[in-house]
This record gives structure tokens, sequence and C-alpha cells, in this order.
């Protein structure tokens, strides 16, 4: 399993886009890069994940480097509700458990 | 949008008692998974389950824990003997073949 690392945490303002970026230079090439967040003390919640292009959802956008080494999640238009911890994870697609780190801490500011 | 569901949302023991964390996973999924996160921690693997065994499990996962589905839609988490050490938010997450795992709200277990 890849090793992640994130910022520990980050601020932005409201309705500005956020830009979380993850290192996983150890990443094998059949792993996928995942984000999940989770808000206060509630279950992780998927956001999106990508293996080699660029990905959209109605979440967030995804970049990853053309190395895989890293990517960057981007929440287009932060609202105060996107206030949380953003975590990266390198993992497989057949079931594999995933391995969370500490994440990166987002605030949102008004 | 279905979900995977938890209960109880908090529940308080003694030391050594017995508890049973329920989940129902989402209807079509076949992967099931058991996580624990203490207060102020990092959220950790603790098992994972496929065709009705277990398929991996960590080393926080011993003899005082194990895992069934005794239906077709209930997963239980079972701590035979709780310790104070085992309060934690438990999170059970489940998935489907090629996709993501979806993580329930979680039990918040204290142990006294």
């Amino acid at each position: 399993d890849a090793k992640t690392t994130q910022p520990t945490s980050m601020d932005c303002a409201e309705g500005r886009a956020a830009n979380l970026p993850c290192n996983h230079s150890t990443i094998s090439g059949n792993e996928y890069v995942y984000w999940y967040r989770q808000i206060h003390s509630q279950g992780p919640q998927y956001i999106i994940h990508g293996l080699k292009n660029n990905e959209t959802n109605e979440m967030a956008s995804l970049i990853i480097t053309e190395d895989r080494k890293s990517s960057t999640l981007i929440l287009p238009h932060a609202t105060l509700r996107d206030t949380a911890v953003y975590y990266c994870i390198g993992g497989d697609n057949q079931g594999g458990k995933l391995i969370f780190g500490q994440g990166t801490e987002l605030s949102v500011k008004p | 949008e279905p979900e995977v569901t938890q209960t109880p949302s908090h529940q308080v023991t003694q030391m050594g008692q017995e508890v049973i964390l329920r989940c129902v996973p989402i209807s079509n999924h076949l992967y099931f998974y058991w996580y624990r996160q203490i207060l102020g921690q990092k959220v950790e693997f603790l098992v994972s389950f496929y065709n009705n065994e277990i398929s991996e499990k960590s080393e926080i996962f011993d003899d005082q824990f194990s895992v069934e589905r005794p239906d077709g839609s209930n997963f239980t988490l079972k701590i035979r003997s709780t310790k104070l050490e085992d309060s934690a938010m438990y999170f059970c997450a489940s998935r489907p073949v090629w996709e993501t795992q979806y993580f329930g709200p979680g039990t918040r277990l204290l142990v006294l």
C-alpha cells in the first residue's frame, strides 16, 4: 500500500477553490488514489478516486500528475460545510483495506 | 441513495462485558469491513470479510473480536470481553466489486 503525505492543515476562503495536495511517490502501477473526508467524528465520506486520468464528479476534481507521484483534490467553490479532514489514500480496487493517515484538516472561513 | 447503517449509535458498557455492534451494508455489496477510531487518532482497519469469511485482519483484531454475517443483510462485530482501550468509534464499510468503500455513521463505544 502506498504511503501518502499531506499537509497537516489548510485554510480556504468560502467561495474560493480549495486545492489539497497529496504526495504518493511510492504508489504502484495498479493502485488507485482515493480521497475521503471526515466531518467531526462522522463516518469517512467518499469523494473521488482515480488511477491515471484526471477525474471530476459532482463533489470535486482530482488531478493526478503524469508520473502519478502526486495528486491534487480540488473543491471548486468551498463552503463552510466543506470544513473537514481530507484523506488521500493509495489502494487497490479489489477489496483491499484502506489505510488512513492523519489527513489534511481543511478550514473554510467566511 | 442507499447507505450503510449502524446500530446502536452509542453504546456504554462495563469492562469485561460482551458487546455486539451491528451494521447493515448496502444491499448489493459483497465486501464488508470494520474500522475503528480512538478519539483524536487515525481511522484504523480491523477486518475485512468476503464470501462469508475473513479475508484480512489487523493486529488489533485479536481473539476478543469476531465478525459474523448471520443473515443476508446484517454484518456484526462482537467484542467478547471489553477493555477500557476498546473505547472508540467503530465504523462499518461495504463495497461492491470494482468500486470503493462506503462507510456507515459509526457506533461510539464507551467502556467504563
